[in-house]
Formats: C-alpha cells, structure tokens, sequence
C-alpha cells in the first residue's frame, strides 16, 4: 500500500535550518510529481511547493520562496524540504503528499499524504 | 496567492443537506477544472472527498458531491450525520503553476 513518511522535523532557532525528508513506498515514486503542505498550529492547510516527477521542475507559494527549496531522489524514493532562515511563523506541521491522476484526466489533488512532521522555530 | 474563501463556518442539523461555498478567479477556480475538497478531523491528515471539480473518489460516501459555477465552487453533503463534523479545505492550481488551498470551513452537525 501506498506510505509516506516524514521524518526530521524538530526544534530549531530562528535564523537557522532544517530538512525533513518524506519516504515514499508502495508505488511508482518517479512517476508522480509531489507536493509539501503544512498547517500552523489551530490554522489552516498552506501549499508550499511543488516538484515535477524528473526533479527538474519547482513552484512555491510566495511565502517560501527563495527560502525553501523542494528536491527529490527518485532512486531513493525520498522528497525532501530544505528550509532556510527559518522564522516562528514557519512553526507547523509539513505534510508530504503524493499528487493524483484521476478519472478523466484530472490531476492536482492529493489521494495520499504523510502523517506530517512537526517543526517549531523558537529561541 | 491569496486564499480561497470559505465561510469560517457552517452548521445544520442531522439529516439535513449543508453546501459549503468557495471562491476564487478566473484565475484558479473559474480557470480549470481542478478543484478539490479534504476533510480534517482534529488531529488527522487530510482526507479527500472531491477532485476535479465534481469527481468523488472511490470510498467516499455519496452524500458528497462537488460542483462550480464561474469562479464559486461548492461541496454538499446531504443528509448530514454527525460524523460529518470537521475542517473542510478547498484546494485548485492557479494560473502561475502554484496551488491554494481556502481558507477552511468548520461544518457542525446540530
């Protein structure tokens, strides 16, 4: 069945960075592209980014931009989120998220996602 | 990028029929066929519900259904029960290769 798991998450200052990574198994990794989220704490759901299936292609959110910076390694399964000049409103849980094809040539939409990692900026 | 709007919250009573609205532009919504609705329990990952606009994935009951009209979509659950009671998000790709998600709704079953 289809998993996917973040890791590395933690406590760090501000100012300072982190990358947690997502594990992907029980599916094709390099034929999806994928997607980070994240929701603050009694807030709602935040796109981040995206990466197309080869790793060559990346969008942001506005938010993140030139701050964070998507990547994959498809021979490792693996998406990572590294994150730069991190600040206390990045504190949130990331969720990774497989993207969907559907019926009719529908994409854009997450049937899969992580069970997200918590990451808290504070001094 | 702003975020969609949603009402902050919508209410009705078991058995009844609730239609959470989300709107946006030409831009996102009323661009593409390509919204899409979760559902979040407190706690738990998101779940979807609806894709492409009015498409519902296998295993989602058919008490949900999506639909649009110019740049407002819409997710009606009919015959609510009181499990139904949760966040939801609307979700749509926007014209500059980015997506955005609403801002929530907070659905209670009376």
């Amino acid at each position: 069945q289809v998993q996917l798991v973040e890791s590395g998450g933690g406590v760090v200052q501000p100012g300072r960075s982190l990358r947690p990574s997502c594990a992907a198994s029980g599916f094709t990794f390099s034929y999806d592209p994928m997607h980070w989220v994240r929701q603050a704490p009694g807030k709602g759901l935040e796109w981040l980014a995206v990466i197309s299936k080869d790793g060559r292609n990346q969008d942001y959110a506005d938010s993140v931009k030139g701050r964070f910076t998507i990547s994959r390694d498809n021979s490792k399964n693996t998406l990572y989120l590294q994150m730069n000049s991190l600040r206390a409103e990045d504190t949130a849980v990331y969720y990774c998220a497989r993207e969907g094809r559907g019926d009719g040539g529908s994409w854009g939409f997450y049937e899969y996602w992580g069970q997200g990692t918590l990451v808290t900026v504070s001094s | 990028q702003s975020a969609l709007t949603q009402p902050a919250s919508v209410s009705g009573s078991a058995g009844q029929s609730i239609t959470i609205s989300c709107t946006g532009t030409s831009s996102d919504v009323g661009g593409y066929n390509l919204v899409s609705w979760y559902q979040q329990h407190p706690g738990k990952v998101p779940k979807l519900m609806i894709y492409g606009d009015s498409k519902r994935p296998s295993g989602v009951s058919n008490r949900f259904s999506g639909s649009k009209s110019g740049n407002t979509a819409s997710l009606t659950i009919s015959g609510l029960q009181p499990e139904d009671e949760s966040d939801y998000y609307c979700f749509s790709y926007t014209r500059t290769h980015t997506y955005v998600f609403g801002t929530g709704t907070r659905v209670t079953v009376l």
